[in-house]
């Protein structure tokens, strides 16, 4: 079964710092990835999805790579801003169409 | 369009209750999907439809859970009874497809249902 795991839990960087989130999967046989963010009370809301046979997808300050030999893909923040303060998942599309989420990492962005 | 709707926001049962949790899609939306989330389990797939059909419910916990989608822009989620750990945190999120491409398969989250049994 895939397994999704996000390292750090919890991670505080003061505002201006450049950061990196880390997700790594188990098997490399996915459709593809997404990075979602998630605040407080509310719902997730996407951020970036990668094809599998991406590399890499861009938006604003946040960059997104996949390596899927190695079962790993970053989501990159530029310019931390306290407004990114937020949790941030990362989810695979496996096969048969199953999803797997990791369980998040908490970002504190402090001013 | 408002994005994807859920209600209610908030449901407070007796155990043994029956629950009912609602969700609109995005018009055009062809795949709707349910989650749940817990502290303990993190967020987890329990079914999803393609244009109103069930395709996938083996996250689906027990028979007590059931989903309905009677039309492209309405389904439910019901619990039947309810047990306190069924207490949780239940979204529902749609896409336009899962072989649209690049931003087609973006899933898009309502604000979700917390659920408390008691």
């Amino acid at each position: 079964k895939q397994e999704v795991t996000q390292i750090p839990a919890a991670l505080s960087v003061p505002e201006g710092e450049n950061l990196v989130l880390n997700c790594s999967f188990t098997d490399s046989a996915i459709y593809n990835l997404q990075w979602f963010r998630q605040d407080p009370g509310k719902g997730l809301t996407s951020l970036l999805l990668i094809q599998s046979s991406q590399r890499e997808q861009t938006s604003g300050r946040l960059n997104a790579s996949l390596d899927k030999s190695s079962g790993r893909s970053t989501l990159y923040i530029a310019a931390s801003q306290p407004g990114d303060s937020a949790t941030y998942l990362c989810a695979v599309r496996g096969n048969f169409n199953k999803f797997y989420f990791g369980s998040g990492t908490k970002l504190n962005v402090k001013p | 369009d408002a994005g994807v709707i859920q209600s209610p926001r908030h449901e407070v049962t007796e155990m043994g209750q029956e629950v009912t949790l609602r969700c609109k899609p995005i018009s055009g939306h062809d795949y709707l999907f349910w989650y749940r989330q817990t502290m303990m389990r993190g967020l987890e797939l329990l079914i999803y439809f393609n244009n109103n059909v069930p395709i996938d419910d083996s996250g689906m916990p027990e028979d007590r859970f059931s989903a309905k989608m009677p039309n492209a822009s309405f389904s439910t989620l019901k619990i039947q009874p309810s047990e306190p750990r069924d207490s949780a945190v239940y979204f529902c999120a749609s896409s336009l497809g899962l072989l649209a491409g690049g931003r087609g398969e973006t899933q898009y989250f309502g604000p979700g249902t917390r659920l408390l049994v008691l």
